[in-house]
């Protein structure tokens, strides 16, 4: 089992509507949670941060983290064409300062 | 501001040849990580340089795999005797002192295709 699960899609949606993605994780030892959307040929970008259970928002994103079932999401609002991308998550675990374990990432197309 | 940048952008090999892929990380950083992405392990670490310190190679899959850091800036990845298995996008990335909270910022990668 890896350390963490992603389901990879693809994932189509139309245009305004409510996106839901998804990690699950076994190692209790993470505590901070990250969000990186990666659009075609190019480096993943830091979309979200979180250290703590619970949501966390920023425009139409909002991540939310629940340690207890070890389990993070990342909601989309009113989605836009210009969301279409591969969203990754990553995690660290506390006694590393940089060592980002990704999940494998979910394609997402939103179609206009 | 430049972000993180590498060269070169795509990279076809015959196996069993070495290569050598670059990163240039953004000015004033002190932290520098390479990663791995392919289809089917998706983004794995392979390396972290910071400062002065020892770089944590714990990542790198087999010791045909080494970098380096020269002078703070600019690292190296060299891959010798080249299998199919090592074709990759293989990504750098950047961070101001290498901290869990930091962002780390990545370039857009080398794609590496051993035939």
């Amino acid at each position: 089992q890896k350390e963490v699960e992603q389901d990879p899609g693809p994932l189509s949606v139309p245009e305004g509507a409510i996106v839901s993605l998804n990690c699950t994780y076994s190692n209790s030892a993470f505590q901070y949670f990250m969000w990186y959307r990666q659009y075609s040929r190019k480096g993943p970008e830091l979309l979200m941060y979180t250290y703590s259970s619970g949501n966390k928002e920023d425009g139409r994103f909002t991540a939310q983290v629940d340690k207890s079932s070890k389990y993070i999401s990342l909601f989309i609002r009113d989605s836009q064409p210009s969301d279409s991308a591969t969203y990754l998550c990553a995690m660290i675990s506390g006694g590393s300062n940089y060592k980002l374990t990704f999940g494998k990432g979910t394609l997402l197309t939103v179609n206009p | 501001g430049a972000g993180v940048s590498q060269s070169p952008s795509n990279k076809v090999t015959e196996k069993g040849k070495d290569v050598e892929l670059r990163c240039d990380p953004i000015s004033g950083h002190t932290a520098l990580y390479w990663y791995r992405q392919s289809l089917g392990q998706g983004l794995e670490f392979l390396i972290y340089f910071q400062g002065n310190s020892a770089p944590d190679k714990s990542g790198l899959p087999s010791d045909r795999f080494s970098a380096e850091r020269t002078g703070g800036s600019v690292s190296t990845l060299t891959i010798q005797r080249t299998q199919q298995e090592d074709s990759a996008v293989y990504l750098c990335a950047s961070s101001p002192y290498g901290g869990r909270q930091e962002t780390q910022y990545f370039g857009p990668g080398t794609r590496l295709l051993v035939l």
